[in-house]
């Protein structure tokens, strides 16, 4: 069974300039979740999905920051424009919230750069 | 608000050795305790969890211990190995909101050879 899907990998761009990241949930997993990580900490939540609808994004900065996810399926984070503390790495994950334990399972990231 | 404390920072543990990660938490709501692998490169991925109602949950090399009145928990890697190299969050969730995760700061551990 394929993982989380995450592209691009890395992402280098200038301040000021848009980038989106997309994300492909495991088959089957109606919450999906992005997360930021900035270098040397854990995750932090910024938007979780059930389905289509966002349910938590009470931590998203709205003024540059948006997502969606169309269908209930796949999802891609914006942020336009681009601010050097944004420089970080952005993960996906998704998971079944019918699960008992309601495991996450994250893709690799995008590690993002502003410059 | 930093809701679970993760110590230490990193840590250098020699081959067969023990690796000793403590976490604490400040919300009693919390009722489900996981600890998250994740090598370079790579998004974290669950190594083991617990709950409340029992003090100790052991599988294969990896053990958590908790302590429920000291609204503490810790990972112990026994007979610690290189491939065991990598950064550990532990975290915590409380029923409602899909079980929203909120991670420690993680341990970098460094398993010498």
């Amino acid at each position: 069974e394929a993982g989380v899907v995450q592209s691009p990998r890395y992402k280098i761009i200038e301040k000021k300039q848009p980038v989106a990241f997309w994300c492909n949930p495991i088959s089957g997993h109606n919450t999906l979740y992005w997360y930021r990580q900035n270098l040397g900490q854990g995750p932090e939540l910024l938007i979780r999905y059930e389905n289509e609808e966002a349910v938590d994004d009470s931590q998203l900065p709205k003024d540059r920051f948006s997502a969606e996810r169309l269908k209930g399926v796949d999802s891609t984070l914006k942020i336009q424009p681009a601010e050097l503390g944004d420089s970080a790495v952005y993960l996906c994950a998704s998971s079944l919230v019918s699960g008992a334990n309601n495991e996450q399972f994250f893709g690799p990231g995008t590690r993002l750069t502003v410059l | 608000q930093q809701q679970v404390k993760q110590s230490p920072q990193s840590l250098i543990v020699q081959k067969g050795g023990i690796s000793i990660i403590n976490c604490a938490y400040e919300n009693t709501a919390f009722d489900y305790f996981p600890w998250y692998q994740q090598f370079p490169g790579k998004g974290p991925a669950l190594l083991i969890a617990i709950r409340p109602d029992v003090s100790e949950k052991k599988e294969g090399r990896f053990t958590i211990s908790f302590n429920k009145s000291a609204k503490q928990f810790s990972l112990h890697i026994m007979d610690s190995q290189p491939g065991d190299s990598a950064t550990y969050f532990c975290a915590a969730s409380k029923r409602g909101s899909a079980r929203q995760l909120t991670f420690g700061s993680g341990t970098q551990l460094t398993v010498l050879p």
